[in-house]
């Protein structure tokens, strides 16, 4: 596609349910990046693909977060036992390669998790 | 630990004016990237501009440009013959280059521009 598309764009659920969030990166590009922007703050990193690996988690805040990229393109950040601080827009954004001097990352719309 | 510091919650100019954006940041590295990304209400971060550390000279895209003073550590986003279409939030982020794990982005807080017709 033209651009990093995520779905779905929006998602409300109830406090101890399970999400999935997904992420299309533009094709061709192999690092991908997972991002948290709580409301009034700017984006936060959680977790970072290079290939299908996942180079940096470092940025996940614990262990009921957990995302995965079995192809190497598409990927799903999942959230266990979501709870109401979990309220956010989950950004996305890929680029061609990572660690180089030239990589813009382009981010897609984001996805806002409502947990209620 | 890196930070980046957006003093100007809310900011507002009149159409056809410039406005100048804020930006500081803190870190012990010596090579770096500076961007400046548009989000407007549709939250899709645009990348506005990009600044290299090593480089003196200011970059410049169109009616946007920077003011870049590495030894303060200020990077300021200057708009000029501002638009309505302007009107967003501004992030102003800082990557540190890291070749094995990633380039790491970090974002100040943002500073919500109004351009008033």
């Amino acid at each position: 596609g033209a651009g990093v598309s995520q779905t779905p764009s929006n998602k409300v659920t109830e406090k101890g349910k399970y999400v999935e969030l997904r992420c299309d990166p533009i094709s061709g590009h192999t690092a991908l990046y997972w991002y948290r922007q709580s409301l009034g703050q700017g984006p936060e990193f959680l977790i970072y693909f290079q290939g299908t690996g996942a180079a940096d988690d470092s940025g996940l805040p614990n262990d009921r977060f957990f995302a995965v990229r079995p192809e190497g393109s598409v990927s799903t950040l999942k959230i266990q036992r979501t709870e109401r601080g979990d309220s956010a827009v989950y950004l996305c954004a890929s680029s061609w390669t990572s660690g180089g001097a030239t990589d813009t990352q382009y981010f897609g719309p984001g996805t806002r998790l409502t947990v209620l | 630990a890196q930070t980046v510091t957006q003093s100007q919650p809310e900011m507002s100019v009149q159409e056809a004016e410039t406005v100048t954006l804020s930006c500081t940041y803190d870190t012990s590295e010596s090579n770096y990237y500076l961007f400046w990304y548009k989000q407007p209400p549709s939250r899709q971060m645009i990348l506005v501009i990009r600044q290299e550390a090593y480089k003196q000279q200011n970059a410049t895209e169109n009616r946007f440009s920077v003011n870049f003073q590495k030894a303060a550590k200020s990077f300021s986003l200057k708009i000029s013959d501002s638009q309505l279409g302007d009107t967003a939030m501004y992030f102003c982020a800082f990557m540190k280059q890291k070749p094995n794990t990633g380039n790491q982005f970090y974002f100040g807080t943002g500073t919500s521009l109004t351009v008033i017709p």
